[in-house]
Parts: structure tokens; C-alpha cells; sequence
């Protein structure tokens, strides 16, 4: 049982490129999220998906696309990215009312 | 959009006892949870509270006062383990999205 698991752990873009963030959980979680962490400003959501199929956006979703690809698995994807967008994001997937976060993906946009 | 209010650092040294306080705003309140993350760890889930009063789980407790919009989270016999940032994080309805508060650092030392 490995709980919620992200690829890649750290990532370099150079502005303007591409990217998407690998998200998946294996403890039948209806519910998925995507934060950004930033220092100083706690967690931030960004997309969160309720059930397989549905997705809504957070607080900060501006630059980003998400797909919910099944129940497992959630993407964050980054079409053009920003300097603005250099965090740690963290995926996560809830059962009641606690959260299981990943490992985090370290990304660095230059 | 919506904040949570908790100091940004406390120390203490080991055996003592720390409160975590953390002020929420009251439109929408579902629950108040507590989180732990280590440095360049992920954040892991340690207390929850939908209603008034104590929740007790070994060495950490949480509190919760609805009516005066304010929890805290009680960490008793400290260990320099503990030494962590500690989030509390407002959800608006049952199972969902969190939105945390900025963090308290928690620095214990011998």
C-alpha cells in the first residue's frame, strides 16, 4: 500500500515550456486535491476533484489544467510556465476528513 | 478569500507543554484540522474537531470553541522530534477542500 504517490520529485522549466504533474493513490479515494505550497503562505488549493469525472477549481487556479484521469489517478498539468509558479506541489486524496498528502513535486521555473 | 490566523513561530524545550492557537472565520464553517509537516516533508493529518471541546490522541490534543471561532491544538511532553510547522486547516463542508492557515514553526530544544 504505497498511500499517494507524485512524479517526478524535483523538475527545472525554463519559462514558457510544459509539464505535467503525476498524481495517484491506491486506497480507493473518492476525493483528490492539488496545493501549492509556498514559503510563508501555508497550502494553497489549486483544482480538487470530488469523484472520478468532476473537477472544480480552488483559490489559486489561474495557469493550470487538471485532469482526472480515473479513480487513481489526478494530473496537474502547467501549459506555459511562469517564474510565478516555482513551489512545491503537493497532491492529495481524502477519506471523512483526513487528507493524505504525496511527497511533493519541487518545481523550478527559470 | 477566506484566512486563518495562527502564530508564525513558538519555541520550547523538552517536556514542556505548547499551545497552537488559530482563529478561523466563521462563514462556512464545517470543521477544524491539524496538520504536521517536517522540513521537506509532506503535511500528515493529527487531529480533527467538528464540535466543541477536546480531542485527545496521545501527547497532542485539539479544542475547538464554535462560538468563539478559535481552536487550539495542545502538544504535551514535548520531544525535539516535534520540532515541525504545525497547520490549522478550516474545511466548509464534510469531506473537502481544506484552506490552511500559514503555519506555526515549532522549534524544541534539549
Amino acid at each position: 500500500n504505497a498511500g499517494v504517490t507524485q512524479t517526478p520529485k524535483f523538475q527545472v522549466l525554463k519559462t514558457g515550456q510544459s509539464m505535467t504533474l503525476q498524481c495517484a493513490q491506491d486506497m480507493n479515494h473518492n476525493s483528490m486535491y492539488w496545493y501549492r505550497q509556498d514559503p510563508g503562505m501555508g497550502l494553497r488549493l489549486i483544482y480538487y476533484s470530488a469523484s472520478e469525472g468532476t473537477t472544480d477549481k480552488g483559490e489559486v487556479p489561474n495557469g493550470y489544467n487538471v485532469s482526472r484521469l480515473n479513480k487513481r489517478e489526478f494530473s496537474l498539468r502547467l501549459e506555459s510556465a511562469a517564474p510565478s509558479q516555482t513551489s512545491v506541489y503537493f497532491c492529495a486524496s481524502s477519506f471523512q476528513e483526513t487528507q493524505y498528502f504525496g511527497p511533493g513535486t519541487r518545481l523550478l521555473v527559470l | 478569500g477566506q484566512s486563518l490566523e495562527q502564530p508564525s513561530e513558538v519555541t520550547a524545550v523538552e517536556g514542556a507543554i505548547v499551545q497552537i492557537n488559530c482563529t478561523y472565520q466563521t462563514s462556512g464553517f464545517y470543521g477544524l484540522s491539524w496538520y504536521q509537516q517536517h522540513d521537506g516533508g509532506a503535511p500528515t493529518f493529527l487531529s480533527y474537531n467538528a464540535l466543541d471541546g477536546l480531542e485527545e490522541t496521545g501527547r497532542f490534543s485539539s479544542f475547538l470553541s464554535r462560538s468563539d471561532s478559535y481552536g487550539y491544538l495542545l502538544l504535551q511532553e514535548l520531544q525535539m522530534k516535534d520540532s515541525a510547522s504545525y497547520f490549522c486547516a478550516q474545511s466548509n463542508q464534510a469531506g473537502t477542500a481544506l484552506i490552511f492557515g500559514k503555519g506555526t514553526t515549532l522549534s524544541v530544544s534539549s
